[in-house]
């Protein structure tokens, strides 16, 4: 069974900043890593998969990076419609997703 | 307009079982593969299993195997959770996600959720 980790667990920053948001899995997944949104009380949605690839209609302030156990979301100059819970999700193996990273507003 | 939508909240006992549906629409059902997440609260997304809606071929979470049964009608273009013995750690929001492409394991089209709450 494949872990993911992110970190880190909650992140504050203020809109207009740019963010960093880690994933690492305990074992090697290739490029099969997708990253997802969600919003409170809202279903995630896809932002980015095989690694580095946006979903269609995901602006390109977000992208992905990263191969291997070690993966990255980069999100530059936040905007406030960006903050919300961030997951990755590994589909190397059987689907598995990260705890997630709260991303909040300073 | 694409979308999944989702049957309503359900309230169970524990030992008792559900059957969740999720009725797609938008998009050719077959060309794509029906997946079940839930999310107990505060937990992560936790994949439960999936049909191949072009030929009925699942495969479940070994967490799961043995309670959960995922069908699908094609002509209906609905697909379906089944989960039995249920016990008080299933309380969650249920997902039906559609996969990208229809081997692919990741998901690109999500219902609303639906809240199943075991509690005697």
């Amino acid at each position: 069974e494949i872990v993911m980790t992110q970190s880190p667990a909650t992140l504050s920053v203020s809109p207009g900043e740019s963010v960093t948001l880690s994933c690492r899995a305990s074992q090697s997944v290739s490029s099969n890593l997708a990253w997802y949104q969600q919003k409170p009380g809202q279903a995630p949605r896809l932002l980015i998969y095989d690694a580095s690839t946006r979903a269609t209609g995901i602006p390109a302030r977000f992208s992905g990076s990263g191969s291997g156990t070690e993966f990255i979301l980069t999100i530059t100059s936040l905007q406030s419609e960006d903050f919300g819970v961030y997951y990755c999700q590994q589909f190397r193996d059987w689907p598995a997703f990260g705890q997630g990273t709260k991303l909040e507003i300073k | 307009q694409v979308q999944l939508v989702q049957s309503g909240a359900e309230v169970k006992k524990p030992g008792a079982s559900v059957r969740l549906s999720c009725k797609a629409s938008g998009y050719t059902f077959t060309s794509h593969s029906m997946h079940w997440v839930r999310q107990a609260p505060g937990q992560r997304l936790e994949w439960m299993g999936w049909i191949n809606t072009r030929n009925g071929n699942t495969k479940y979470s070994q967490k799961f195997q043995g309670r959960v049964s995922i069908t699908s009608d094609t002509s209906a273009t609905t697909a379906y959770m089944d989960l039995s013995s249920l016990r008080s750690e299933d309380t969650a929001v249920y997902y039906c996600v559609r996969s990208r492409l229809l081997l692919a394991y990741y998901f690109d089209l999500w219902g609303r959720g639906t809240l199943v709450t075991v509690s005697s």
